[in-house]
């Protein structure tokens, strides 16, 4: 079965870049989006088709993506974007979450 | 604003029928343009795709959960249901209902999702 890979834990002091990888065969053909969960609450999209971002998330949330692999980028972190990081993409077999990366600011 | 909301028993005993259903406002079910999907968490962990549906009753479901799911929808009443069979502890989780925005190439995406239900296994 197809199968997203990320980090299980990246850490950053405020401020800082944070950058969570996802790596998928099929992320050559297909979009990857991100998904921000923070504790006790339901998953929300913060970046779609690789490198768009929804109206009302902050300007410093990034998406990019290369071959095999996409990227989150968080530009100037903030304490309030500690969270877990959920990359998704499709493939033929149907719709697949990477297993999370948790995020700390501190 | 499209508002989602998931209801349903919240423990079920191992080898009985889940049951959830995905109330949807702000927003026709009917729309030609969505699907509308489940989606789990069990606790501590992270998130599993499980099936999705589009209002003409099209259903896709996750290979792995395929032979115990059911995915249905009432365009009447802007709902649509999931139905888990045979549980055991291993299906405890929170259950998500979201949207399922229909791309070009099969690229869909899930926004906005509902607040979640805890679902517990257990006699």
């Amino acid at each position: 079965s197809y199968e997203l890979t990320q980090p299980p834990s990246v850490s950053v002091s405020p401020g800082q870049t944070a950058r969570i990888t996802c790596s998928g065969d099929a992320l050559p053909k297909k979009y990857a989006y991100w998904y921000q969960q923070k504790s006790g609450q339901a998953p929300v999209l913060v970046i779609y088709e690789d490198s768009k971002r929804p109206s009302g998330i902050p300007e410093r949330f990034s998406g990019s993506s290369s071959g095999t692999m996409a990227t989150l980028t968080i530009s100037g972190a903030q304490v309030e974007d500690e969270a877990d990081y959920y990359c998704y993409s499709t493939d033929s077999s149907g719709r697949v979450f990477g297993g999370g990366t948790k995020l700390t600011v501190l | 604003q499209l508002q989602l909301q998931e209801s349903g028993p919240g423990l079920v005993k191992p080898s009985e029928t889940l049951s959830l259903t995905c109330t949807v406002s702000g927003g026709s079910i009917s729309s030609s343009s969505y699907y509308w999907g489940w989606i789990r968490q069990p606790p501590g962990k992270g998130l599993e795709w499980i099936g999705s549906i589009y209002y003409s009753g099209s259903t896709y479901y996750n290979p792995s959960l395929k032979s115990r799911v059911t995915i249905s929808v009432d365009t009447s009443k802007n709902q649509f249901s999931l139905k888990l069979s045979s549980v055991t502890a291993a299906d405890t989780a929170v259950y998500y209902c979201a949207r399922e925005g229909i791309a070009v190439a099969g690229n869909n995406w899930f926004d906005p999702w509902g607040q979640g239900t805890l679902v517990t296994v257990s006699s």
